[in-house]
Order: structure tokens, then sequence, then C-alpha cells
């Protein structure tokens, strides 16, 4: 069964920063790109970043781009974001999404629970 | 970037119930548009992938159609699990990924 669990949420200050992770289970996570994507509270979905299988291509969404960095251990079956100079617009829920290709469609087809990351002071 | 807007933002339906959600792409993206469900306090699940193609394990009663700018997802008899909300995505400018605003289905 596949299973991806977030962790690493919590409250930040402005200006701070957090770490996220998703452990990724019941695939072979290496052969698979994966995505972050948030959700402000009583909001929609908003994709922020992507990296490949092996992590050499990664992208960004414009919302979080020189702040955030994300990255993945395969010996580790893990999946990162890490946040810097964080804003009070980048409190939402964190959903690691894996990726799936289908000629030039793309979708998600697992996703996490997401953990929460709340920024206030 | 490319804009979804979805059609209505809510919906009040009954058990049995036809029910249609739009989805309108700023431009032509083919059929490169998803669809997923999420309830409340849960993490989206694919429903429909490329416009039209249903994702193994969701039922039957659930189709979606469309190409270019104008795609419609389709609840032929509305199940009490149903209630929901609902977002269309679109994969056209990779790897800006968009989702429409979402469409929340509400019992009526």
């Amino acid at each position: 069964e596949v299973q991806l669990v977030e962790s690493g949420g919590g409250l930040a200050q402005p200006g701070g920063s957090l770490r996220l992770s998703c452990a990724a289970s019941g695939f072979p996570f290496s052969n698979f790109e994966m995505n972050w994507v948030r959700q402000a509270p009583g909001k929609g979905l908003e994709w922020i970043s992507y990296i490949s299988s092996g992590g050499d291509t990664i992208y960004y969404a414009d919302s979080v781009r020189g702040r955030f960095t994300i990255s993945r251990d395969n010996a580790k079956n893990s999946l990162y974001l890490r946040m810097n100079s964080l804003r009070a617009e980048d409190t939402a829920l964190y959903f690691c999404a894996r990726g799936i290709v289908a000629g030039r469609n793309y979708y998600f087809d697992y996703w996490g629970q997401g953990t929460l990351v709340t920024v206030s002071s | 970037d490319i804009q979804m807007t979805q059609s209505p933002s809510s919906l009040s339906a009954s058990v049995g119930d036809r029910v249609t959600i739009t989805c309108r792409a700023s431009q032509s993206i083919s059929n490169f548009l998803n669809w997923y469900q999420q309830k409340p306090g849960k993490a989206p699940k694919l429903l429909m992938y490329g416009a039209s193609s249903l994702q193994s394990g969701v039922p039957s009663r659930f189709s979606g159609s469309g190409s270019g700018t104008d795609f419609t997802l389709t609840i032929s008899s509305l199940q009490p699990e149903d209630f929901a909300t609902y977002y269309c995505q679109q994969s056209y400018s990779t790897p800006l990924y968009t989702f429409g605003q979402g469409t929340k289905l509400e019992i009526k």
C-alpha cells in the first residue's frame, strides 16, 4: 500500500525556518517524481514545488522561489522541504504528492495527510 | 499563467441527483485536465485524469469530459459519500500546475 506521511510542521515566527519531511513507503520511491502542494486555511490547492526522481530537476512556484528548497534522499525514501524567510501567507497545510506522467499530462495520484505550518508572531 | 475557473463555487444536491461541475481554462489545455475530490480534513483524492480517464478504484458514477478550454465532471447518481469539495487541475503549463478554486458539493 502506498503511504506518504508528512512531518515537521508547527509554529514558526515570521522570518523563521522549518523543514518538512515526507516519508514514503509501499512503492519504489526512487522511480517517482514528487511534489509539494499546500492549502491555506479554508482555501484551495496550490502547487509549490517539484523534484524529479533522481533529484536533478527542480521547479518552484513564484510564491516560494528563493525561499523554499525541495530535496530528496532516495536511500531513505524521503522527501524534504526546507522553508526559510517564512511569511504569514505561508500558513497552510502542506501535502507531499506523488506525480505521474501520462503522455504530456501530469497528475498527483497519491497524497499524504498533510502537516500544518503556522507562521505567526 | 493558466487560470482555472470552476462553476459553481458551491452546489446543493440530494442523494440520487445527477450533478455536473464545470472547469474552464483561460487558454486551451488540450485534455491535460485532472479532477480531485477532497473531504474535510483529508488529503485530495484523484478521480479523473486526462479529462476523461477514471482512476482505478473510483466508482463508475463519476465521469469526465471536455477538451480545449471547457471541461465537466459528472456524478450520475449522488451517493452520501460524494459530498465533498472538487478541484480541477491543469498540467498543460508544466510545471506551473494550477488548480481551480474548488466546488463544494453539499447536501440539500
